[in-house]
């Protein structure tokens, strides 16, 4: 069965940082793209960032690019994000998601998220 | 980027009534298009992908349909378990922009 655990979140002040770990079981996890999609309270989601299978090969949503890392470890099935600079903006649900291999591109998979609150 | 729009953003319909979703793109996606269900407290679910094939698992009342710019989600029969909000997502470039949802109710 294939699981995404997302853990990492928590309170942060503005201008601080968090690491956002997502840890896969249950498929291959070095053949998959994986994805990290965020949802702020109520409303819709937003796509982040994304690291290619290898690792090699990273985007960013223009509100993350800079501040915003995403980096996978192979060999213990997890993806990370890490996030600097935090802004209040940032508050959401973080979900960690895998790319579909094939026609589509879609996620098909989907973590049940971790809550980051930016707040002095 | 490419913006996709979703209409309506909010929807009340009846057991057992046909309901259909819009999705329309800035720009030509082709058939990079994907349908989400999302329920409180849980993860989103796909539903369909490369716009009209039903990922596995999901009932067949759902369904998909377009290319280009134009794509619609259906639901031929609601069921209880479909009231939920549904987005859309491009995936034929990067950022992957999401619709802005459905909310589907109970009328």
């Amino acid at each position: 069965e294939v699981q995404l655990v997302e853990s990492g979140g928590g309170l942060v002040q503005p201008g601080g940082s968090l690491r956002l770990s997502c840890a896969a079981s249950g498929f291959t996890f070095s053949a998959y793209w994986m994805h990290w999609v965020r949802q702020e309270p109520g409303k819709g989601l937003v796509w982040v960032s994304r690291v290619s299978a290898d690792g090699s090969t990273t985007t960013y949503a223009d509100s993350v690019q800079g501040r915003f890392t995403i980096s996978r470890d192979n060999a213990n099935n997890t993806v990370f994000l890490q996030m600097n600079s935090l802004r209040a903006e940032d508050t959401a649900v973080y979900n960690c998601a895998r790319e579909v291999t094939g026609i589509g591109r879609s996620l098909d998979y989907w973590g049940q998220g971790t809550l980051v609150t930016v707040s002095s | 980027d490419i913006q996709m729009t979703q209409s309506p953003s909010s929807l009340s319909a009846s057991i057992g009534d046909r309901v259909t979703i819009t999705c329309r793109a800035s720009q030509s996606i082709s058939t990079f298009l994907s349908w989400y269900q999302e329920k409180p407290g849980q993860a989103p679910k796909l539903l369909i992908f490369a716009a009209s094939s039903l990922q596995t698992g999901v009932p067949s009342r759902f369904s998909g349909s377009g290319s280009g710019t134009d794509f619609t989600l259906t639901i031929s029969s609601l069921q209880p378990e479909d009231f939920a909000t549904y987005y859309c997502q491009q995936s034929y470039s990067v950022p992957r922009t999401f619709g802005q949802g459905t909310n589907l109710e109970i009328k």
